[in-house]
């Protein structure tokens, strides 16, 4: 069965400082790969997705970036925080043909001090 | 451009009592899907139920069914008999065109369903 991993769950930085987020699917190949945010209490906001290795397209211009290194690994970035980055990033996989149920990782709490 | 409403922030509901959470829609696609999510406090999304726009009957799964009302662009999650464990965060999301092969969902801003003994 499909697993979908995300690290670190819990994470506290200073503003100006870099970021990484990590996501990994097991269980499946060539998925396509989503990273969503959520701020407080709103609904969630797509960020980047990816169809292939190396294949990133943005949604909204920020201060974030995605890497898609290996098949089934999703990485989200930043090289200095800002205070407004801080929200609930959660990352997401699914089949690789669209008409797919997205399914989401646990997510990572980030706060930007 | 396409977009999810959700008018009600929090609905509150008696144990073992049925609930409808309202979800609009706006596209001009002809085809298109609808999702439910749950997000409990934990902060998790799970699926709950799909409906796509040329099912012409409503989907159920379970305890949840969804009330796909084309005309009105209304699709309404109920949940029948709710327990305690259907408190959280309930989100109405569309898949956006043109999709490219992609489950890109647009999302509403959720409603926060609270139930009670």
């Amino acid at each position: 069965s499909q697993t979908i991993h995300q690290w670190p769950a819990t994470l506290v930085q200073p503003v100006g400082s870099p970021l990484s987020l990590e996501c990994t699917v097991e269980g499946t190949s060539n998925p396509n790969l989503y990273w969503y945010r959520q701020a407080a209490g709103r609904g969630l906001q797509l960020l980047f997705y990816s169809v292939g290795i190396g294949q990133i397209s943005s949604e909204v211009p920020q201060n974030l970036s995605a890497s898609r290194p290996q098949d089934r690994q999703f990485i989200l970035s930043s090289k200095k925080l800002l205070l407004s980055d801080s929200g609930f990033y959660l990352c997401a996989w699914s089949g690789p043909s669209g008409a797919n149920v997205l399914t989401f990782g646990a997510g990572s709490r980030l706060t930007v001090l | 451009a396409q977009k999810i409403t959700q008018t009600q922030p929090g609905m509150f509901v008696q144990e073992k009592e049925a609930v409808t959470l309202d979800c609009t829609y706006d596209t001009s696609d002809q085809s298109y899907g609808l999702f439910w999510y749950k997000q409990p406090s934990s902060g998790e999304m799970i699926f709950l139920i799909y409906q796509g726009s040329y099912d012409e009957q409503n989907a159920t799964e379970g305890r949840y069914s969804l009330n796909f009302q084309k005309a009105r662009k209304s699709a309404n999650l109920v949940i029948s008999a709710s327990q305690l464990g259907d408190s959280a965060m309930y989100f109405c999301a569309m898949r956006e065109a043109p999709s490219y092969n992609t489950d890109k969902l647009i999302f509403g801003t959720g409603t926060r369903l609270q139930v009670f003994p």
